[in-house]
């Protein structure tokens, strides 16, 4: 089974600020690795996949970086509305398909 | 509108059985494979099961031989059939779409399963 570790667990941003987040695979998933943002009593919303490729809808100010073992996800200046709970996933072997344990991002 | 619309969640004894189901619409159902995900309170994304669209099925360790997911195209649903309830089973379920690349791109709102005496 691959682990997938995210940190930090939470980080604390200014609005406007730059956040990074990162997540770590246990074994390489090569770019086989989404993003999801989860707020409050609300399911899970895709932000990236294949690592880098923003889902439709997202904005440019959210991008994705890495492969093999180590990625990030860069949200480049923050807005009210980015305060959330953020997840990595990895597809590129399972079953099972694992996520990190996520990293929430809360208003400094 | 593409939608996701999970029902059946609810209070279970130790031991006991739920079956949930997860009613698709604003998309071709058969054409794509779907996942069961669950999130216990206060907790992380736990991947619970998937479906192909050939009907091929895939569990991890800790649900196998107990969860049961099957779909029925003609009706657009998917279900997951949940046997040997235990506390630990407790948590929002979710069904989620599997796009091509691979990654949950349409999520159901969520039911609650909540397994206790």
């Amino acid at each position: 089974e691959i682990v997938m570790t995210q940190s930090p667990a939470t980080l604390s941003v200014s609005p406007g600020e730059r956040a990074t987040l990162s997540c770590r695979a246990s074994q390489s998933v090569s770019s086989d690795l989404a993003w999801y943002q989860q707020k409050p009593g609300k399911a899970p919303r895709l932000l990236i996949y294949g690592a880098s490729t923003r889902a439709t809808g997202i904005p440019a100010r959210f991008s994705g970086s890495g492969s093999g073992t180590e990625f990030t996800l860069t949200i480049s200046s923050l807005q009210s509305e980015d305060f959330a709970v953020y997840y990595c996933q990895q597809y590129n072997n399972w079953p099972p398909l694992t996520f990190g344990g996520g990293t929430k991002v809360e208003i400094k | 509108e593409v939608q996701l619309v999970e029902s059946g969640g609810g209070l279970v004894q130790p031991g006991g059985s739920l079956r949930l189901s997860c009613a698709a619409s604003g998309f071709t159902f058969s054409s794509y494979d779907m996942h069961w995900v669950r999130q216990a309170t206060g907790k992380g994304l736990e991947w619970v099961s998937a479906i192909g669209t050939a009907g091929d099925t895939y569990y991890p360790g800790s649900v196998k031989g107990r969860f049961t997911i099957s779909r029925e195209n003609a009706k657009n649903s998917l279900y997951l059939q949940m046997n040997s309830l235990r506390a630990g089973d407790t948590a929002v379920y979710y069904c989620a779409r599997l796009r091509v690349p691979p990654a949950f791109d349409i999520w159901g709102q969520g039911t609650m399963v909540t397994v206790s005496s």
